[in-house]
């Protein structure tokens, strides 16, 4: 099955830097990568996603790269602010419709003043 | 997008008992996914449920311990049997919002087993 590996575990960075989180899956098949933050408590809230046949999608600060050919996908945050900070996951599926998602193990986001 | 509906939010519960989580979407949807999150954890897929039919188990989850029940196309429940400490996560249930617009998650039940 689909396997996803997710780094950093921890980024810290100061206000108005970005941040990069990067992921990589296993499965040639999948076709669907959404990005989700998970402030502490609450539910994970789908942020940005992209399919196979685009290689970039952006909104506002947040942009998501991906590379079909090295099976990895990027989450960039540009401008960071204090909001930003939270658990941010990386998922993958096979299909859009009615697929399961497999998700990466998780960044946890500090943005310090 | 779609209001998903998830109760209790939280519960304490003894060793050996069972507790069953609710998830009320104010859409029909074909399929409902049921997640646990351990602490500090990405989360984990434990089952699909489709409308009409029985559930399908992910490795390493059984429908005996996690039986679901998928009554009409906009409920769902997720029983949690003979819990153990290890038990003890946050179970979330999701949809799709249609195809090609994204996944939606529940906010959650926090379940601690004493």
């Amino acid at each position: 099955g689909e396997n996803v590996e997710q780094h950093p575990s921890t980024l810290s960075v100061q206000e108005g830097d970005s941040a990069v989180i990067k992921c990589t899956y296993s499965d040639s098949a999948s076709n669907y990568f959404p990005w989700y933050k998970q402030e502490l408590g609450k539910r994970p809230q789908l942020i940005i996603d992209i399919r196979s046949n685009v290689g970039e999608k952006k909104d506002q600060r947040i942009a998501v790269t991906l590379n079909k050919t090295a099976k990895h996908f990027s989450l960039h945050i540009t401008e960071t602010q204090p909001e930003d900070s939270a658990v941010y996951f990386c998922a993958a599926s096979t299909s859009g419709s009615w697929g399961k998602l497999q998700f990466g193990a998780g960044t946890q986001v500090v943005v310090t003043p | 997008s779609a209001v998903i509906s998830q109760k209790p939010s939280r519960d304490i519960c003894q060793r050996g008992t069972s507790l069953t989580i609710q998830c009320q979407v104010d859409s029909q949807v074909t399929m409902m996914f049921w997640y646990r999150q351990q602490p500090g954890q990405s989360l984990t897929l434990i089952a699909t449920a489709n409308q009409g039919s029985e559930a399908t188990y992910e490795s390493g989850f059984v429908i005996d311990k996690f039986p679901i029940s998928r009554p009409n196309l906009t409920f769902s429940t997720l029983t949690v049997s003979n819990m153990s400490p290890e038990d003890s996560s946050i179970y979330l249930c999701s949809v799709e919002e249609g195809f090609g617009d994204g996944y939606t998650f529940g906010s959650g039940t926090r379940l601690t087993v004493v």
